[in-house]
């Protein structure tokens, strides 16, 4: 079973709609949860972190459910340039900080 | 701006030969990776330093060097006994516990 596993895809959706993602991850040892963005062949970038009690940034949220392990992420509003791979991220944290896991990620495109 | 610099960010070299991708950050993290990225795949971790002069394999390290002789720099050398090199390299930093990864820009390798 993968550490981390994600719905490759593709969510095609028009603009100014809502689109949603999760995420599972199977260590419950896990303690820092993240949202990557990735272009076509360009490096991913950090969206946002997700914290415990859910957090927001713009049109984007991000939530996390430790009792059935999974992590979500929430576009409202979505642009054109919204359409990117995201990704989801887990680490272990503590002496296993090192230690990340990533989702293959989640294909968006945002369509006139 | 703090950041990590790859380079090249293209790289061709014949069957056989060995190349070394370098990578530089000024965030002044301890800690750097290396991960390989194949199309429609997750990150998998090659290498990864936690400081200077120290050094672990990851999951895919064989074919594969490193060395960490300043904590700005993480080179990573890609040996003729690789045998499925072409892939796109991603250098990485982080702090320690609780943070995530940054990336560099990556380098594009393709090996005939």
């Amino acid at each position: 079973r993968k550490e981390v596993e994600q719905d490759p895809g593709p969510f095609n959706v028009p603009e100014g709609a809502t689109v949603a993602f999760n995420c599972t991850y199977s260590n419950s040892a896990s303690q820092s949860f993240f949202w990557y963005r990735q272009d076509c062949r360009k490096e991913p970038k950090l969206l946002m972190s997700v914290y415990s009690s859910g957090n927001e940034d713009g049109r984007f949220t991000a939530q996390l459910n430790r009792a059935s392990q999974y992590i979500s992420l929430l576009i409202r509003d979505s642009k054109l340039s919204d359409s990117a791979t995201y990704l989801c991220v887990v680490n272990l944290g503590g002496s296993n900080f090192n230690k990340f896991y990533f989702g293959s990620g989640t294909k968006l495109n945002v369509k006139p | 701006d703090g950041g990590i610099t790859q380079s090249p960010k293209y790289l061709f070299r014949k069957e056989g030969q060995n190349v070394t991708l370098s990578c530089e950050q000024n965030l002044n993290h301890d800690a750097m990776y290396w991960y390989r990225q194949d199309p429609g795949q997750g990150l998998r971790l090659i290498y990864y330093s936690q400081i200077v002069n120290d050094f672990q394999k990851g999951d895919i390290a064989e074919g594969y060097s490193v060395s960490r002789e300043k904590k700005e720099s993480f080179p990573l050398t890609v040996t003729s006994a690789q045998k499925n090199p072409t892939a796109f390299y991603l250098c990485a930093s982080s702090r320690t516990t609780n943070s995530p990864l940054h990336f560099g820009n990556g380098t594009r390798l393709t090996v005939t």
